[in-house]
């Protein structure tokens, strides 16, 4: 069956516009996350969706980032006024939301920021 | 959640076994041992997950000591496509989101 998609799987922007990052779950699964990953380094956690409301944002690295899935199902994710530092790759996954199930990853989205 | 140590690297010959090692020593009774991968240009993949017995699915084994400060995990018969980095996660009840570390970054070679 489908996995986990994000959209579009490049993005360059310069710094300082707005962009937004798309995710696609997988059908049924209530669990949504957001993670980061930078060069060399481990994904880390932005966000955690479950349904529509977001149960843990504690990884959001500043009030530029901002997540939301409406309906429960696509999440997008948004970042104002980018910056450099913002490049890096971005992980999307979903699970069925119980604790200790199994995150499906999506592709990634990876961020340049000129 | 109780913090990982993993070698950076390994090698390992196609068709042997490659055994991942991981300490987590300050492991709490209720967390979980979870193994991720990500190869190359991908997002991570679950490879398998334990409390306290050994666990084993198509995948790798997962063998951890007795008195769960550390895992081994073990595949089989490593292939190329096993080239990538292995992450070791301990993870408890109380939030559901993964905590990465450096992970092992796994060579087979032919």
């Amino acid at each position: 069956g489908a996995g986990v998609s994000q959209t579009p799987s490049n993005k360059v922007t310069e710094k300082g516009k707005y962009v937004e990052l798309r995710c696609d779950p997988i059908s049924g699964h209530t669990a949504l996350y957001w993670y980061r990953q930078s060069l060399g380094q481990g994904p880390e956690f932005l966000i955690y969706f479950q349904g529509t409301g977001a149960a843990d944002d504690s990884g959001l690295p500043n009030d530029r980032f901002f997540a939301v899935r409406p309906e429960g199902s696509v999440s997008t994710l948004k970042i104002q006024r980018t910056e450099r530092g913002d490049s890096a790759v971005y992980l999307c996954a979903s699970s069925l939301g119980w604790v200790g199930d199994e995150q499906f990853f999506g592709p990634g989205t990876r961020l340049t920021v000129l | 959640d109780a913090k990982t140590t993993q070698p950076p690297s390994m090698d390992c010959a196609e068709g042997r076994a490659a055994n991942l090692p991981c300490n987590h020593s300050t492991i709490s009774g209720n967390e979980y041992v979870y193994w991720y991968r990500q190869i190359h240009s991908q997002g991570p993949q679950y490879i398998i997950h334990g409390l306290k017995n050994n666990e084993t699915n198509e995948m790798a084994s997962l063998i951890i000591t007795e008195d769960r400060k550390s895992s081994t995990l073990i595949l089989p018969h490593a292939t190329l496509r096993d080239t990538a980095v292995y992450y070791c996660i301990v993870k408890g009840n109380a939030g559901n989101m993964l905590t990465f570390g450096g992970g092992t970054r796994l060579m087979v070679k032919p």
